[in-house]
């Protein structure tokens, strides 16, 4: 099973500064790598797909970068909603698993 | 705009089986090539549970597999789930999600969700 290991756990910063969140594959899986912002109350939704592409509707603040085992999502100007827990997850190789998540708080 | 909703018990009784629906709206439930079930425990992190091909092949997470089936009711636009011998371990907000993302240009991307259910949870307790 390939483990995901985010960092930081906490990641605590101020509307406007910008936020880099770290994904850590215990194996290569190439650039198959998602990242999902959770709200609470709420169901993921998918911001990054093989690893560096937007999904459709995210803002342009959001990008991701990385392949093999190191993996990045850069935000660049953090805006009063994009404050939650993001989580990055692989399915490349069975089964999918999800990162621990990293919880993006208001300083 | 396809939509998912979980249905099912909100309260199980230990060595009991939990078993939840999901039911698809928006779309053929065979359109889509797979479809899945992730949980959530209060406060923790995400764990992918299993996954269902609309043609019935299955992939169940491996320490789960003893005790997870995943069947898919096309004539209902429905996948459903079943967790035999829960115990308080295995209370959690339950997803079913869509896994295969389309982007604006149609080119498909297999190993992602995309489409979500809202989430039911599922409490363990005698």
């Amino acid at each position: 099973e390939i483990v995901l290991t985010q960092s930081p756990a906490t990641l605590s910063l101020s509307p406007g500064e910008r936020a880099t969140l770290s994904c850590r594959a215990s194996q290569s899986i190439g650039s198959f790598l998602g990242w999902y912002q959770q709200k609470p109350g709420q169901a993921p939704r998918l911001l990054i797909y093989d690893a560096s592409n937007r999904a459709t509707g995210i803002p342009a603040r959001f990008s991701g970068s990385g392949s093999g085992t190191d993996f990045t999502l850069t935000i660049s100007s953090l805006e009063p909603e994009d404050f939650a827990v993001y989580y990055c997850q692989q399915r490349s190789i069975w089964p999918g698993t999800f990162g621990q998540g990293t919880k993006l708080e208001i300083k | 705009q396809v939509q998912l909703q979980e249905s099912g018990p909100g309260l199980v009784k230990p060595s009991g089986t939990l078993s939840l629906t999901c039911t698809v709206s928006g779309g053929s439930i065979s359109n889509s090539k797979w479809w899945s079930w992730v949980r959530q425990p209060p406060g923790k992190g995400l764990e992918w549970i299993g996954e269902i091909h609309n043609g019935g092949s299955t992939n169940y997470t491996p320490s789960l597999k003893s005790r997870v089936t995943i069947s898919v009711d096309k004539s209902k636009n429905q996948f459903s789930l079943n967790l035999s011998s829960v115990t308080a371990a295995d209370t959690a907000v339950y997803f079913c999600a869509r896994r295969g993302y389309f982007d604006s240009s149609g080119h498909y991307y297999p190993y992602y969700f995309d489409y979500w259910g809202q989430g039911t949870l599922v409490t363990v307790s005698s």
